[in-house]
């Protein structure tokens, strides 16, 4: 079957550190894979995606790449800031179906 | 994002109240979604329309109806609810295999 697990949180880093956040997964056929960030009080919002193998997916600094022979998706960014703290979930498609990771706390201190 | 927009966006009911929680989506996509998202536990899918073709969750409690008149929108019917069922209840569209657009959730509390 499908699933997603994801490095269990909390993680707390100073502003300008380099943070990375496991993914890997198990499915069946050739899903695509997403980053999603829940910011307190609101829904999941799409950070990247990436559709095939080694496609590699970024926005606002973060990046992460679809490996294949890993099975993985990590996300990374090469320097946090304050304004990155909130919960990011990785997560792949088998349509129409969704499968989600336990989602990772991320707290960024001045 | 307000291509996916939920009502009410908080709402606190008994458990003998009957109420439900409507889900819009303004993206033309063919396929919607409930999630129940709960306090350190992994989201939860609870039902999906896809192309009018409803997928649930065997584990999702009767007491959670879900309808959907047309591909626009849905809806998820409460009575009888536990306390349990408090959570954050997450509405989200997609396009076949494409990004998951989410709503910003109705927070429920069952008293």
């Amino acid at each position: 079957g499908n699933s997603v697990t994801q490095m269990e949180g909390p993680v707390t880093l100073s502003e300008e550190a380099f943070l990375t956040i496991n993914c890997t997964y198990t499915a069946t056929g050739y899903p695509s894979l997403f980053w999603y960030v829940q910011y307190p009080g609101e829904g999941l919002q799409l950070l990247l995606k990436a559709t095939k193998a080694d496609d590699k997916g970024s926005n606002k600094g973060f990046e992460a790449t679809y490996r294949k022979e890993t099975t993985s998706f990590h996300l990374e960014k090469g320097s946090v800031q304050v304004s990155d703290s909130a919960v990011y979930f990785c997560a792949l498609s088998d349509p129409p179906q969704f499968y989600f990771g336990t989602g990772t706390s991320l707290t960024v201190i001045p | 994002e307000t291509g996916v927009t939920q009502t009410p966006r908080h709402l606190v009911m008994g458990m003998t109240n009957k109420k439900s929680l409507k889900c819009e989506q303004h993206l033309g996509h063919n396929a919607m979604y409930w999630y129940k998202q709960s306090a350190k536990k992994p989201l939860e899918l609870m039902f999906v329309y896809s192309l009018e073709e409803r997928v649930e969750n065997n584990s999702v409690p009767s007491r959670f109806s879900p309808e959907c008149p047309n591909s626009s929108h849905l809806f998820l019917h409460l009575h009888t609810l536990q306390p349990e069922d408090s959570a954050l209840y997450l509405c989200a569209s997609s396009q076949g295999k494409d990004t998951q657009y989410f709503g910003p959730g109705t927070r429920l509390t069952v008293l």
